[in-house]
C-alpha cells in the first residue's frame, strides 16, 4: 500500500522567514496530493492541493511543487507569520482514500 | 455555509462501554469519511461511503468497530465494547463527488474519545 513520509517532524522559523516542508511517497498511481494545516483542537483545514497534471500552484504565500518522477512533493510558505504556527499535514489520494503524512509542527517566532 | 459538523465533541466512557458518534456532512456531499487520529499522528483511514453504500472498511481495526449511513447523509461510528487502544480524535470528512480522480476532503472539527 502507500507509504508517505514527511519531514521534518518540527520547524522553528522566525516571522518572515520561509518555511519548507517536504513528502514522499511509494505508490506512483497516486494523483491528489493535498496540504491541510491543523490547529489544536481543530480538524484539519485544506490549505492548497495539487493534481498530478501540474507541476507547481501558487496561492499567496503559499506554493506546492510535485515531482512525479522522484514521487516528492513540497510545501512552501513565504513570508510566515505568528498565526502559521501549527502542525501541516501532508497527504496523498489515490481511490477516495487519503494517506496521511505524521505532521510537521511549524512554531513562527516573532 | 456550513461545514462537516461532529457530536459530540468530547467522550470519556469506561472501558468495555458501547459509543456511538455522530457525522452530519456538507449538505449534498456524496461520499463521507471516518478517519482516526492518534495523538501526535496523521489521521488515518478507516472507512467510505458513497451516499449509502458503504464501499470501503479496510481501515476498520477490528470488528467492534461499525458505520452506518442509512440515508445517504448523516453517518455514525460506533465503537462496541471499547478498549483503551480506542483512545483517539475520530474525524469525519465528506467531499462532493466520487471517483478516480479524488475531490477535495473537507473535515469536521473530530470527537475525541477517551477510553478509562
Amino acid at each position: 500500500g502507500e507509504n508517505v513520509e514527511q519531514h521534518p517532524s518540527t520547524l522553528s522559523v522566525q516571522e518572515g522567514d520561509s518555511a519548507v516542508i517536504k513528502c514522499t511517497y511509494s505508490d506512483s498511481a497516486s494523483n491528489y496530493f493535498p496540504w491541510y494545516k491543523q490547529e489544536l483542537g481543530k480538524g484539519p483545514q485544506l490549505i492548497i492541493d495539487i493534481r498530478s497534471n501540474v507541476g507547481e500552484k501558487k496561492d499567496q504565500r503559499i506554493a506546492v511543487t510535485l515531482n512525479k518522477t522522484a514521487k516528492h512533493f513540497s510545501l512552501h510558505i513565504t513570508e510566515t507569520q505568528p498565526e502559521d504556527s501549527a502542525v501541516y499535514f501532508c497527504a496523498v489520494g489515490g481511490y477516495n482514500k487519503l494517506i496521511f503524512g505524521a505532521g510537521t509542527r511549524l512554531a513562527v517566532h516573532p | 455555509g456550513a461545514g462537516v459538523s461532529q457530536s459530540p465533541r468530547y467522550k470519556v466512557a469506561k472501558r468495555g462501554q458501547d459509543v456511538a458518534l455522530r457525522c452530519d456532512p456538507i449538505s449534498g456531499h456524496v461520499s463521507l469519511f471516518w478517519y482516526q487520529q492518534a495523538l501526535g499522528q496523521g489521521p488515518e483511514f478507516l472507512t467510505y461511503f458513497q451516499n449509502e453504500a458503504q464501499l470501503d472498511k479496510s481501515g476498520l481495526p477490528s470488528d467492534r468497530f461499525f458505520a452506518e449511513r442509512p440515508e445517504g447523509s448523516v453517518s455514525t461510528l460506533k465503537i462496541q465494547r471499547t478498549q483503551q487502544e480506542d483512545s483517539a480524535v475520530y474525524l469525519c470528512a465528506s467531499s462532493l463527488v466520487s471517483g478516480w480522480d479524488t475531490d477535495t476532503q473537507y473535515f469536521g472539527p473530530g470527537t475525541r474519545l477517551t477510553v478509562l
